[in-house]
C-alpha cells in the first residue's frame, strides 16, 4: 500500500465548476500537508500549505485537512480553464525536512 | 518569478555518457537542497538530500556512484549523472526549503533527461 493514495484521473470539468480533489494517506505521523500545481514539464508549484486538521481558504481555493480520517482536499471554486494542470498532494512528518511524500497527482481539464 | 533556478531545462545525451544538472537557490541561501525525480505519469520521488559542506544523504534504492551530488556552495547544488543509460531519462527536479523550517518547498523548473 503507498503512503499516499491519489486518483490519477483524469478530471474534467465545465469552466465555472467546483473541483474537489481528494489524498488518502495511511501514516498518522504526517503533520504538514499541501497542494501543488504542476503543469506539463514544468516544476511544482506550491498552492496551499496546512498544518495538522482544519480549513484554510486562499481566494479560489480552500484545502482542508481531516487527520482523523487520513483524508485531504483541495476545493477549486469557480474553476478556469488556466486550472487546467496537475495537482499533486503531498505530506511530510517534519517541518525540518525536505522529505515530502507525494499523492501520484491528479490531471484537471477545465474546459470553456 | 522563480527562486530557484535549474539548468539545463531538457537534455538528451548518449548512453554512456555523464550529464551535469545545476540547481541554484535565487537570492537567498540554501544550506539543504532536495533532488527529487518524475518517472511520466508518477509522482515525486526524492532521490537524495545535499547538504553544504559534506556528503549527500541517498534515499533507499538510489546508487550514490551513479548519482553523484555535490553541495559546492549555499546556493548551487549539482546532480551529475554518471554512465547514463536509457532507464536513467526522467524529469529530475531539484527543491530548497523555506528557512522557517515549515517544511515548505521551492521548487525548480526541472531538467527533463533524455537518454539514448
Amino acid at each position: 500500500q503507498k503512503e499516499v493514495e491519489q486518483d490519477p484521473g483524469p478530471l474534467s470539468v465545465p469552466e465555472g465548476a467546483i473541483v474537489s480533489l481528494n489524498c488518502t494517506y495511511s501514516n498518522s505521523a504526517f503533520q504538514y500537508f499541501m497542494w501543488y500545481r504542476q503543469y506539463s514539464r514544468k516544476g511544482p508549484e506550491l498552492l496551499m500549505y496546512t498544518y495538522s486538521s482544519g480549513n484554510k481558504e486562499d481566494g479560489r481555493f480552500t484545502a482542508q485537512v481531516d487527520k482523523s480520517s487520513k483524508y485531504i482536499s483541495l476545493f477549486i471554486r469557480d474553476s478556469q480553464p488556466s486550472d487546467s494542470a496537475t495537482y499533486l498532494c503531498a505530506m511530510s512528518h517534519s517541518g525540518n525536512t525536505g522529505k515530502l511524500i507525494f499523492g501520484q497527482g491528479t490531471t484537471l481539464q477545465v474546459k470553456p | 518569478g522563480a527562486v530557484v533556478s535549474q539548468h539545463p531545462s531538457w537534455v538528451i545525451c548518449k548512453s554512456g555518457t555523464s550529464v551535469k544538472i545545476e540547481c541554484r537557490s535565487l537570492d537567498f541561501q540554501a544550506t539543504t537542497m532536495f533532488w527529487y525525480r518524475q518517472f511520466p505519469k508518477q509522482s515525486l520521488m526524492l532521490m537524495a538530500t545535499s547538504n553544504e559542506g559534506s556528503k549527500a544523504t541517498y534515499e533507499q534504492g538510489v546508487e550514490k556512484d551513479k548519482f553523484l551530488i555535490n553541495h559546492a556552495s549555499l546556493t548551487l547544488s549539482t546532480l551529475t549523472v554518471t554512465s547514463a543509460h536509457p532507464e536513467d531519462s526522467s524529469f529530475y527536479i531539484c527543491s530548497a526549503p523555506r528557512r522557517d523550517g515549515t517544511g515548505e518547498l521551492f521548487f525548480g523548473e526541472g531538467s527533463r533527461l533524455t537518454v539514448l
